[in-house]
């Protein structure tokens, strides 16, 4: 079946630490995004790439890096930058249906920083 | 980036009860999505609206993309405990632009 997958679900870092959230996607999609979510809150995005070897800053990339080298892979670095990085972070890969950029989301990886 | 007004922020329902919520925008939407995310998981596609005045069901939910084409709603009829979770409507101005997400709706469904 065709979908995306992040790893790992779960991590814990302790200060200072960069972590990577692996992103896979086999639906053959160009676009792929990163996004932070806080509890009650809603999706903000921090990274995205519409094609191998390009990306672009979203609204909150700063303590973040990422890398496009496959079509298939958009791993997240959270860097020790990051000032608060505990939260739940969704990768996302999308195609246009109908002129329309349709997200299909992985399940998620909580970071927790101890 | 632009932030979409999505309307309740949470809900508390009975089970068979009737849902309402809605999004509106101060620019024009091309597109209007609706995901709902279970707790701990990431939002799933729940319906796609592409043109203005267009009303389209899924089951128990409908969804519509208001006239003006800065709002649409989505309602969710006969409520069900795994109906519980957070919807989100997302939209999008022009094709190929970025996606706009509202804050979500938390419902919640008492059995």
């Amino acid at each position: 079946d065709g979908g995306i997958t992040q790893s790992p679900k779960y991590l814990f870092r302790k200060e200072g630490q960069n972590v990577t959230l692996s992103c896979e996607q086999n639906l053959n999609h160009d676009a792929m995004y990163w996004y932070r979510q806080d509890p009650g809150q809603g999706l903000r995005l921090i990274y995205y790439s519409q094609i191998v070897n390009d990306f672009q800053k979203g609204d909150i990339a700063e303590g973040y890096s990422v890398s496009r080298e496959k079509k298939e892979s958009f791993p997240l670095t959270v860097t020790s930058a990051q000032k608060n990085p505990t939260a739940f972070y969704l990768c996302a890969s999308s195609t246009q249906t109908s002129g329309a950029n349709v997200l299909t989301f992985g399940a998620g990886s909580r970071l927790t920083v101890l | 980036g632009q932030q979409l007004n999505q309307s309740p922020q949470s809900m508390f329902i009975q089970e068979g009860e009737d849902v309402s919520m809605n999004c509106t925008s101060s620019s024009i939407f091309n597109t209007w999505l609706w995901y709902k995310q279970d707790p701990g998981e990431g939002p799933v596609l729940l319906i796609a609206l592409y043109k203005a005045g267009e009303l389209t069901s899924n089951g128990r939910l409908t969804a519509q993309f208001g006239i003006t084409r800065k709002d649409s709603f989505l309602n969710i009829s006969a409520s069900i405990p795994s109906d519980v979770g957070i919807y989100f409507c997302a939209g999008q101005e022009t094709s190929g632009s970025r996606l706009t997400f509202g804050e979500g709706t938390q419902l919640t469904v008492n059995p």
